[in-house]
């Protein structure tokens, strides 16, 4: 297995775009976790899906946040309108059952917004 | 809510001594208890784990120890080395969430 696949692996983009990551789970794994990383703020979970659904969004930062699992093998992640402070780093994660048997993360994402 | 709440922040240690790193937890129905080691620039990965079943876990210098009662878990690391330098997360639930790290550092 490919392990856990996310695209881009580096975004730059300007204020006020819309900006979209995508992952691919390792296939089997019914979890999946979105996380954004700061130096400031650590390893912040925004969301969880458990077979396909969304189960806790209460770490999306905004409403300019959104994500989605149409599928068992496909996630985003969308910003829109992205913000300067938005610049981080973003995981995304896979895990059989519920994060039970570990957590497998993507290489991430670096967003930079300017 | 469910809280991980990981100490130190950063730590920094003479190579050949030994490291804790410890956790603590609110939800108490957890079960299964990882620790991931990120090095700067790269994914993290899962180290070493343990389950409520057992309080005590070794994987050559790394171990780790459990309290279910208190609610409290740490990471062992003998005999450090420069390469162990990196940030650890603990993580306590079955939802995601994860410690705010550690950053190791291993002085030569």
């Amino acid at each position: 297995d490919a392990g856990v696949i996310q695209s881009p692996r580096h975004e730059v983009t300007e204020m006020g775009q819309e900006v979209t990551l995508r992952c691919k789970p390792i296939s089997g794994h019914n979890s999946l976790f979105w996380y954004r990383q700061t130096m400031m703020r650590g390893l912040e979970l925004l969301i969880y899906f458990n077979n396909n659904v969304p189960i806790d969004d209460s770490g999306m930062p905004e409403d300019r946040f959104s994500a989605k699992m149409p599928n068992a093998s496909f996630s985003t992640l969308k910003i829109q309108p992205s913000e300067p402070r938005d610049s981080a780093v973003y995981f995304c994660a896979s895990s059989y059952g519920t994060g039970v048997y570990g957590y497998t993360f993507g290489s991430g994402t670096r967003l930079t917004v300017v | 809510g469910e809280n991980v709440e990981q100490h130190p922040s950063t730590l920094s240690v003479q190579e050949g001594d030994s490291a804790v790193i410890k956790c603590t937890y609110s939800d108490s129905a957890s079960n299964y208890f990882p620790w991931y080691k990120q090095e700067l620039g790269k994914r993290p990965q899962l180290i070493i784990d343990i389950r409520s079943n057992v309080g005590e876990k070794k994987d050559q210098r790394i171990a780790v120890t459990l309290n279910k009662t208190a609610k409290h878990f740490s990471l062992h690391i003998t005999e450090t080395q420069p390469e162990d330098s990196a940030v650890y997360f603990c993580a306590a639930s079955s939802w995601g969430l994860f410690g705010t790290g550690t950053r190791l550092k291993v002085l030569a």
